[in-house]
């Protein structure tokens, strides 16, 4: 059973660029959650996904940011414009419910040149 | 405004010493409380988590105190390991609602052999 795959590992993206981070969940699962990390901070909650709905949004920027997660595929993060304050590992977690606890993927870094 | 505070943000011991990682929040609007550890390069991953009507729990050498009162809680690691060299993140989640995590800033810890 694998785990919660994110892809691409990495990414690099020049100011102004878009990036697109997927996020497939664990079979079964069909909570999706998005988190920030900058350097030598903890995770920061962006937004909260059921398939095809948004539950909470509340921790992703009003602007350039957005997420989906379609009927048939991926979870989708995709942010427009980048800048240099965009470079963070973002890290996607799925559940099967409200239950306790979920399962991280290994992230993206998006460095931003 | 940091909801979790963590201390110390790192900690260095010998083999089978026990650090002893803190954590404290405000929010009495928490219901659920789990610690995460962290290896570079990787997610996340649930290490033990505990509700606060009980005020400690094991898990093989990981145990978690929980002070309600005091609203503190601690990840004590008995007979530690280099193995156990990571990052460690305390986190708490809002009761009711959609799940999302309030993390601490982490704490790296290094176990020397």
């Amino acid at each position: 059973n694998a785990g919660v795959m994110q892809n691409p590992r990495h990414l690099v993206r020049r100011r102004g660029q878009e990036a697109r981070l997927r996020c497939s969940p664990m079979k079964g699962h069909s909570h999706v959650y998005w988190y920030r990390q900058l350097p030598e901070e903890g995770l920061k909650f962006m937004v909260y996904l059921q398939k095809e709905n948004i539950i909470d949004e509340s921790g992703m920027p009003k602007e350039r940011f957005s997420a989906e997660f379609p009927k048939e595929g991926p979870s989708i993060l995709r942010i427009q414009q980048v800048v240099r304050g965009d470079s963070a590992a973002y890290f996607c977690a799925s559940s099967p419910g409200l239950a306790d606890g979920y399962t991280f993927g290994s992230g993206t870094r998006l460095t931003v040149v | 405004q940091q909801q979790v505070k963590q201390s110390p943000q790192s900690l260095i011991v010998q083999k089978g010493g026990i650090p002893i990682i803190n954590c404290a929040y405000e929010n009495t609007a928490f219901d659920y409380f789990p610690w995460y550890q962290q290896f570079p390069g990787k997610g996340p991953a649930l290490l033990i988590a505990i509700r606060p009507d009980v005020s400690e729990k094991k898990e093989g050498r990981f145990t978690i105190s929980f002070n309600k009162s005091a609203k503190q809680f601690s990840l004590h690691i008995m007979d530690s390991q280099p193995g156990d060299s990571a990052t460690y993140f305390c986190a708490a989640r809002y009761r009711g609602g959609s799940e999302k995590l309030v993390f601490g800033k982490g704490t790296k810890l290094t176990v020397n052999p």
